[in-house]
């Protein structure tokens, strides 16, 4: 399978805990995004990467927040001291020329 | 800024109805426009885009869009449905032509029924 994959799919963590998912774009594929989806909404942009380079943050993306793409490659996004308003589906999409390609999500439950 | 707005958060039809999903966007600049599609347990699916050209967009499967800037609206149709188009529908909108940060609709859940 050469799309973009994103591990865990799913999880489930106690509020105050720090939490970390992985997004591993389709090959070659230069552009990283990462948006979050919350039940009975559109996903909304949170960040993105041109290779290495982080190139645009949303107001979204709190302190808590922090995304990295060390080698241009995978991504991780890390939430710390997650709260309840965090649970939601995290999205990360790549692109080469234009379209977006989205992986899979991973629904992350705030206990 | 840019928004988008897709009025209908549901539409219920019956199989080899048409249908049309309504989409209004609202930007001060140029925008691209985009239409995605999510079955169920399945990631987003870029279903069509207008960039530049003939204002009449088709997709593989039958459905098509008309960008109408008079209006700011990119309306999704298609002639006769199936059951296998049961699916979520999200308009989207880019500054750029996909590259940049898309902003999402809150999406219209298309239910087809026999």
């Amino acid at each position: 399978d050469t799309g973009v994959s994103q591990d865990p799919r799913h999880k489930i963590t106690k509020r105050g805990q720090n939490v970390t998912f992985r997004c591993d774009p389709i090959s070659e594929h230069n552009r990283l995004y990462w948006y979050r989806q919350t039940l009975g909404q559109g996903p909304e942009f949170l960040t993105y990467f041109q290779n290495e380079a982080q190139l645009e943050k949303s107001r979204l993306l709190s302190d808590r927040f922090s995304a990295e793409r060390p080698k241009g490659s995978f991504s991780t996004l890390e939430i710390q001291r997650t709260e309840q308003g965090d649970s939601a589906m995290y999205l990360c999409a790549s692109s080469q020329m234009g379209e977006q390609f989205f992986g899979p999500g991973t629904r992350l439950t705030v206990l | 800024a840019q928004s988008v707005t897709q009025l209908d958060s549901q539409v219920p039809v019956f199989e080899e109805a048409p249908v049309e999903l309504r989409c209004n966007y609202s930007s001060s600049v140029s925008v691209y426009l985009f239409w995605y599609v999510q079955y169920p347990n399945q990631g987003l699916q870029l279903l069509l885009k207008y960039l530049s050209g003939s204002t009449l967009v088709e997709s593989i499967n039958g459905f098509e869009a008309e960008f109408n800037k008079s209006q700011t609206s990119f309306h999704l149709r298609k002639p006769s449905v199936h059951i296998s188009d049961t699916a979520e529908y999200f308009c989207a909108v880019s500054l750029d032509t996909g590259r940049r940060a898309l902003t999402f609709g809150s999406g219209t859940r298309l239910q087809v029924q026999p």
